[in-house]
């Protein structure tokens, strides 16, 4: 059983550009979050998605930032024209149907560096 | 809002010595409470959980009691070892704000010394 998949695992952008990063949930898994990592830092909840909702966007910064996970493929995090100060690590996690056991699974993390 | 403090490091130790991470937090609803470690270069697993008051959680040798009193949630370990060497962060999921969502810690790192 696979765990949460992520990719790419490391990403270089220029101020600028535009990052996207991918996550596939653990199987049978319909609930999707992104964290946030700085440097030296804990993670910092962004969004929270089930299948073609965002059910809670708190975390996310108002500007340059989206995330999706449509009906069919992999939940996206998408930051628009990125500057120095998005280089982090980003968590996706998932989490099966319902509230029980509240326990969230995450991946190894898509560590985007902007130079 | 809800928040959690840990014990600052880094923390350094000599192997089979005795661990001790603190860990407290503030939260509004009756959270669970969680440690995950991370280890160089790699994202987050989950080491242990207690979901209600005076549970204890256990993994690996490492455990945890949930203490409402103290709003306390530390890790301890009775003999450490090189291969313990990460991050480990300590957080809350309080299904009481309408989310899944963890609050984590600001992570301690743990060094390990033959």
């Amino acid at each position: 059983n696979a765990g949460v998949m992520q990719n790419p695992r490391h990403l270089v952008r220029r101020r600028g550009q535009e990052a996207r990063l991918r996550c596939s949930p653990m199987k049978g898994h319909s609930h999707v979050y992104w964290y946030r990592q700085l440097p030296e830092e804990g993670l910092k909840f962004m969004v929270y998605l089930q299948k073609e909702n965002i059910i809670d966007e708190s975390g996310m910064p108002k500007e340059r930032f989206s995330a999706e996970f449509p009906k069919e493929g992999p939940s996206i995090l998408r930051i628009q024209q990125v500057v120095r100060g998005d280089s982090a690590a980003y968590f996706c996690a998932s989490s099966p149907p319902g509230s029980s056991g509240n326990t969230i699974y995450f991946g190894e993390g898509s560590w985007l560096t902007v130079v | 809002g809800d928040s959690v403090t840990q014990m600052e490091g880094p923390v350094t130790l000599s192997e089979e010595a005795f661990l001790t991470i603190n860990c407290t937090y503030t939260a509004t609803g009756y959270p669970s409470l969680f440690w995950y470690v991370q280890y160089p270069g790699e994202g987050l697993q989950l080491l242990l959980k207690a979901t209600k008051a005076d549970d204890k959680g256990s993994n690996k040798g490492f455990e945890a009691t949930y203490r409402k009193e103290t709003t306390s949630f530390h890790l301890e370990k009775g003999s450490v070892q090189v291969s313990d060497s990460a991050v480990y962060f300590c957080a809350l999921s309080d299904l009481g704000q309408g989310a899944q969502k963890l609050v984590f810690g600001q992570g301690t790192r743990l060094t390990i010394n033959p």
